[in-house]
């Protein structure tokens, strides 16, 4: 399984774009991969999966360099309500794998 | 849509109970998974069932029973309590393989 590296939290201010960078450096061929948001007592929900380049729906974009050594999910424009954990979660549940949830991003947006 | 409902919310247990956790999912999803998820930490996967009638053990098995009862209910046994397992316990469910994970709300469990 691809083991996943993210920054452990961060700080943002309202309206601001908001990136978190993912490291998954032996991240196999046919690997996805897949970001979960998590609020404070309820489960982590699905946000956006891609297998490289760009993807795009209305609430992030997730950038996927060629090599797809990591990724980075971009939040825009982000409000006091995108306050909250954000997990990177890479493998192929096809080929029988299952995917770890990591410690994640705790990100903080502020007035 | 209800999509996946847990049962209990919440439960205050004494060591050495048992208790069952129920999950159903009615989006006729082929997968459902147990995780367990302590505080400050990630979600650790206890049991999947990946299609009716069959599961397998994910990475923190021990101490943990399921039974996939249908297409529709997943549940999760501890048959005696400990206060290590005292977590938050999350169900999910999916429709196939690299699809994202629909989850429930959970289940607060407290064990004394």
């Amino acid at each position: 399984l691809a083991k996943t590296t993210q920054p452990i939290s961060m700080d943002s201010y309202e309206g601001q774009e908001v990136n978190i960078t993912c490291s998954h450096n032996n991240i196999a061929t046919n690997d996805y991969i897949t970001w979960y948001q998590q609020f404070p007592s309820q489960g982590p929900r699905f946000i956006i999966q891609g297998y490289k380049t760009k993807v795009t729906n209305e609430v992030a974009s997730l950038f996927i360099p060629a090599d797809r050594k990591s990724s980075t999910l971009s939040l825009p424009r982000v409000s006091l309500s995108d306050t909250a954990v954000y997990y990177c979660l890479v493998g192929d549940e096809a080929a029988g794998n299952k995917l770890t949830f990591g410690g994640g991003t705790r990100v903080l947006v502020k007035p | 849509n209800a999509g996946v409902t847990q049962t209990p919310k919440f439960q205050v247990l004494k060591t050495g109970q048992s208790m069952t956790l129920q999950c159903a999912q009615d989006m006729n999803h082929n997968s459902m998974y147990w995780y367990r998820q302590d505080p400050g930490m990630g979600l650790r996967l206890i049991y999947y069932s990946a299609s009716e009638g069959t599961t397998d053990k994910g990475e923190v098995p021990n101490g943990y029973n399921v039974s996939r009862l249908n297409k529709r209910e997943f549940s999760l046994r501890l048959e005696s309590a400990a206060p290590s397992q005292t977590s938050v316990y999350f169900c999910a469910s999916k429709h196939e393989a690299n699809q994202p994970q629909h989850f429930g709300d959970g289940t607060r469990l407290s064990i004394l």
